[in-house]
């Protein structure tokens, strides 16, 4: 089993859509939860970081981490064609003595159409 | 502020040839990362340094993978001899200090093609 599970897609949805990106993962560690874009041929960039469980807002991105349920996910209001992307979880664990290796999903690509 | 640039953006080899790829960090960022992206997959850790020591290289092929940070700014990884299964992107990221509440900033990647 993986340490962090995400379903790859293709999700396309219309402009102005709600769309719900999720992950799972199976490690009780886990304390940092972020959400990553990642444009065709660039590297990924942080969308939003959250500390343990709750929701965090921030324009028409909402991440949610329940801990509990070992579930992450992320909202995104109003879909615009720019928001055509793969959007990638990752999580990290606090390590004692340096280190924090973040855990990838394998990345949701998402296409908002005109 | 410049970000985090590689060189060079692609490359092809022949299985077990060797290749080097170069990244030059945020400046006055402490921390770098090499990852390996894998198509379809998301990116994993190689290698992450602090300043010029390794911090973690737990998931780094030593018997065919190498990397350095010798002044602790720019650093190199090697493959030698490259496999097909090294076909990826290699992502180099940089943070200011090693810690999770510090954000990675990752460069645009290098993609190895091995045929």
């Amino acid at each position: 089993q993986k340490e962090v599970e995400q379903d790859p897609g293709p999700l396309s949805v219309p402009e102005g859509a709600i769309v719900s990106l999720n992950c799972t993962y199976s490690n009780s560690a886990f304390q940092y939860f972020m959400w990553y874009r990642q444009y065709s041929r660039k590297g990924p960039e942080l969308l939003m970081y959250t500390y343990s469980s709750g929701n965090k807002e921030d324009g028409r991105f909402t991440a949610q981490v329940d801990k509990s349920s070992k579930y992450i996910s992320l909202f995104i209001r109003d879909s615009q064609p720019s928001d055509s992307a793969t959007y990638l979880c990752a999580m990290s664990a606090r390590v004692t003595g340096g280190g924090n290796k973040l855990t990838f999903g394998t990345g949701t690509q998402l296409k908002v159409e005109l | 502020e410049a970000g985090v640039a590689q060189s060079p953006r692609y490359k092809i080899i022949e299985k077990r040839q060797s290749v080097a790829f170069w990244c030059n960090p945020i400046s006055g960022h402490a921390t770098l990362y090499w990852y390996q992206q894998i198509l379809g997959q998301g990116p994993k850790l190689l290698i992450q340094f602090q300043n010029n020591g390794v911090v973690d290289d737990s998931q780094l092929p030593k018997d065919r993978f190498s990397a350095e940070r010798l002044k602790g700014v720019d650093s190199t990884l090697k493959i030698q001899p490259a496999k097909l299964e090294d076909s990826a992107v290699y992502l180099c990221a940089s943070s200011f200090r090693t810690g999770a509440r510090y954000e990675q900033y990752f460069g645009p990647g290098t993609r190895l093609t091995v045929t």
